[in-house]
């Protein structure tokens, strides 16, 4: 069972759609971290939120962290192919990093 | 800066094996992690250390074990390697937040 819940697990639209995906839990974390990661290399971190409800924009990517710090959403304007990838959160609990299983985004020209 | 270097990038082991995994991070972040990723799965945690001579286990710890003898280095020893090892081996450091991973080693057991 995964501590961190992703969904959804696979998400394939076209270029120019907008996107949202989920990431839940039941434990409170004190930061959450969301990473893209592309085949064969390492999760490359977006961004971090920290406060409970804090919204997070990074140009097309808005991120926000639930107001009881134990979920977060990820919203993607205007997806652009260069925009595929696995998308994987991750929650600090004290010194303990847990990862969501992913949602893999496939954006089609 | 490198930032987290690991290696070697590929192996194949067979049963019974054993080997050490490398990571050296430049950054100088006292907190230093050891995941492993399985096929179309998420990272899962496998030991950390919140800096040099302290480690701890994360979510799957068996069958591996962990030194972090100084603030750049630390390492992940498989002793007996089981099919069951066979994935993607990343190593992390991070400050307060941010973690930053190394490339990556896929290890294969036969």
């Amino acid at each position: 069972t995964q501590l961190l819940e992703q969904s959804p697990q696979f998400l394939s639209i076209q270029e120019g759609e907008n996107l949202t995906v989920y990431c839940n839990s039941s434990s409170v974390f004190s930061s959450l971290q969301w990473y893209r990661q592309e085949p064969g290399e390492g999760p490359v971190l977006l961004v971090t939120v920290v406060t409970g409800g804090e919204v997070k924009k990074l140009k097309r990517l808005t991120f926000q962290f639930g107001d009881a710090r134990k979920d977060s959403s990820l919203h993607i304007t205007a997806a652009q192919p260069g925009d595929t990838g696995l998308y994987l959160c991750a929650g600090r609990s004290n010194n303990d990093m847990r990862f969501g299983a992913g949602t893999r985004l496939t954006v089609k020209p | 800066n490198a930032g987290v270097t690991q290696t070697p990038k590929f192996r194949i082991l067979k049963i019974g094996q054993s080997m050490t995994l490398q990571c050296t991070q430049d950054m100088n972040h006292n907190y230093m992690y050891w995941y492993r990723q399985d096929p179309g799965m998420g990272l899962k945690l496998i030991y950390y250390s919140v800096g040099a001579g302290i480690t701890d286990k994360g979510e799957v710890p068996n069958g591996y074990n962990v030194s972090r003898s100084t603030t750049e280095d630390f390492p992940l020893r498989l002793e007996l390697a089981a099919p069951s090892q066979t994935s993607v081996y990343f190593c992390a450091s991070s400050g307060v937040y941010e973690q930053y991973f190394g490339p990556g080693t896929r290890l294969t057991v036969t």
